[in-house]
């Protein structure tokens, strides 16, 4: 059972904005810097957000981040169909002396 | 061109042990933190273990904490997992990461395609 909390799927159609939550805690999000990870179907995982809300170079500025406290968000808007995957939020957790993944959300576009 | 390249997986019976390699090419591998995730079947991303360029920090998973052992060889720009005592939950893919830096935070950034082991007799 994961430290960080996600909801396990979200969805919307073409064109829209959807938000992904990630939950935890003072040891965790709140003291270091969050991460987003982009995982397509059979795919490796790819980096889309570090330290919270940078975008590595060559990502589309259609993905955000950002944090408040002890929970972060990845925003997609101009939800397209290629946006179809699994995404996890990560940082490293003071407490545990390790980094930590949330469970995943899956992203489905109607 | 960045690439991380994994080796080593396969089949082993419960308790037997297996060393998993990943070749690092594009990049000053030796100047790089690097770290080992998994994903089993089906399932979500767990990080196992972490190595800092110097190898002076090294930190694992409670999962497999005692078990795993990681380990580089810089001039031949090579990370390393030793695992013993495998169980079955150890099964799925293993993924070789790269870890970059920004100020004081260190997170993976780059993934190799990940070697499969699974666990069973």
């Amino acid at each position: 059972q994961s430290v960080l909390t996600q909801p396990p799927s979200v969805s919307e159609a073409p064109h829209q904005r959807v938000t992904i939550s990630c939950s935890g805690s003072s040891s965790n999000i709140e003291n270091n810097g969050v991460n987003w990870y982009q995982q397509l179907p059979g795919k490796a995982p790819k980096l889309l957000i570090y330290y919270d809300d940078l975008r590595p170079s060559g990502v589309s500025d259609r993905f955000s981040g950002s944090k408040s406290g002890t929970s972060a968000s990845l925003a997609i808007s101009g939800l397209q169909s290629e946006d179809e995957a699994d995404y996890y939020c990560a940082t490293w957790d003071d407490k545990l002396s390790g980094f930590v993944f949330g469970p995943g959300t899956t992203v489905t576009v109607l | 061109e960045v690439q991380l390249v994994e080796s080593g997986g396969g089949l082993v019976q419960p308790g037997g042990s297996l060393r998993l390699s990943c070749a690092a090419s594009g990049f000053t591998f030796e100047t790089y933190s690097m770290n080992w995730v998994r994903q089993a079947p089906g399932k979500g991303l767990e990080w196992i273990s972490y190595i800092s360029s110097s190898k002076v920090s090294i930190y694992y998973a409670d999962s497999v904490k005692g078990r795993f052992t990681i380990s580089r060889d810089n001039p031949k720009n090579s990370l390393f997992l030793h695992m013993n005592s495998l169980r079955v939950e150890d099964t799925a893919l293993y993924y070789c990461v790269r870890a970059e830096w920004f100020y004081d935070t260190s997170y993976p950034d780059f993934w190799g395609q990940g070697t499969l082991v699974t666990v069973s007799s």
